[in-house]
Order: structure tokens, then sequence, then C-alpha cells
């Protein structure tokens, strides 16, 4: 079984500011995890991935995640938030099984100018 | 990167009507396709595991009679909504994964369908 949980449901910040958004996970297997973003009525872009490699990943955009395995976490972060960097973003989890993956419910990012 | 087109966008059919939507991957080859529905400020739900040349193995509590799956080729899948009703109307979502890929490799997601049922 895996599950994937985004703890804030809304993430509000400032044009230039960082931005932190949490995921943690559970999974029976070793799992790969997955960041992906949402502009609306859009389909997703993959941000980044972690499939058991280095476990701090760089994305596109300047977005990077670390996989902390004690934590059961992948917190995707960006030093400096940019306006067109509001969207909602998707944390999913996928195990070592027929590929199946689990979203995370999501979380909206709302950059203010 | 791997290019997924959903088509049509946007359909807006009469209640008791079908819809069609397809998914293509234009540069690979794909075993397997994947279709979600995502109601608004939701995230998306697995519908279905579509596999090429077998039935498609369809999530608890999705309608299999209603929500038919083909997958035809490695190149296309299709999913029709039969006799669709307003609750029916979602955005729909479909993403696939090149040939023979492990676990992790990325699925690649369609632009997604708008459906609006009238």
């Amino acid at each position: 079984a895996q599950s994937v949980t985004q703890l804030d449901s809304h993430v509000s910040v400032s044009e230039g500011t960082p931005v932190l958004l949490r995921c943690n996970y559970s999974s029976s297997y070793s799992p790969s995890l997955f960041w992906y973003v949402q502009h609306p009525n859009k389909g997703l872009q993959l941000l980044l991935k972690y499939t058991s490699a280095a476990t701090l990943v760089k994305g596109i955009n300047g977005f990077e995640a670390e996989f902390k395995k004690s934590e059961t976490s992948f917190h995707l972060t960006k030093p400096s938030a940019h306006m067109s960097d509001a969207a909602e973003y998707f944390c999913v989890v996928r195990g070592a099984n027929a590929g199946k993956s689990t979203f995370g419910d999501g979380t909206t990012l709302t950059v203010k100018p | 990167g791997a290019v997924v087109s959903q088509h049509p966008s946007r359909v807006i059919c009469k209640s008791g009507t079908s819809v069609k939507i397809e998914c293509r991957s234009l540069d690979f080859q794909a075993t397997t396709m994947f279709w979600y529905r995502q109601f608004p400020k939701q995230s998306l739900m697995l519908m279905a595991t579509s596999n090429e040349g077998s039935k498609a193995t369809y999530e608890q509590g999705v309608e299999k009679d209603k929500f038919l799956i083909n997958h035809a080729s490695l190149t296309l899948s299709t999913l029709t909504v039969t006799s669709a009703h307003p609750e029916d109307s979602s955005f729909y979502i479909c993403s696939a994964r090149e040939l023979q890929g492990a676990p992790n490799t990325e699925a690649f997601f369609g632009q997604g369908t708008r459906l609006t049922v009238v």
C-alpha cells in the first residue's frame, strides 16, 4: 500500500521569497517520488523525480526536492518565487508494482507581487 | 520529453449521449496508459489502467460499462463515456509510459479533456 500527504492545501508567498511545499509519503516498497505542476485547465508537467539515486533532486524552473527516508518526506523548494510559479502542485508516489501512481491532494501556490 | 496528445481538449455533450476521448503517444510506444478524473480543485483519481491488447483494469467504484476503455495499439488509448450525465462532467487526463518502462520511469500526461454534460 502507498499513500501521499501534502501537508498544505494552500501556500502563499511574495515574489522573490522562498517556496516550500511539503509532502510526506508511505510505501511498502522503495518508492519513486515525483512532483508535478498543473496550471489552470492544463495537463501536468513533471518538475522532478526521485528514483533512488541522489537524495537531492534538481528539477526544472529552479525547483528542487530532498528525499529524506527517515522522515518519509519529499518537500519541494525553490529559493525565489516567480509570478509564473503560481499553480497547483502535486506530489506523487509510485511503488514497485505495475506502476500505479498515487497523487496527493495538491497544494495551490499563490505568488503575490 | 515525450509527448502525449489528448483530444478533444474541451467537449460539451447532451445528457444521454456518448463521448470518446483519445490519448496518443506521439513519439514513443506505450504499453500502459492511465486514465484519471479530476473534479474542480481536487486531486487526480485513477480510473483505470489500460494495457495494449488486453482488457483495462478498473479501480474500485469505477463503472466499466460506463467508462469504456480501448487500447488497440501501442500509441492509442480511448476512453468512451457512455450515456453521459451531468455528474460525469469533469476533467479527464490520460498518461502514458514507455514500452517496458520500469516503475520509476516517467509517465507523460496529456493536456486533459474538459467534459461538460448539459
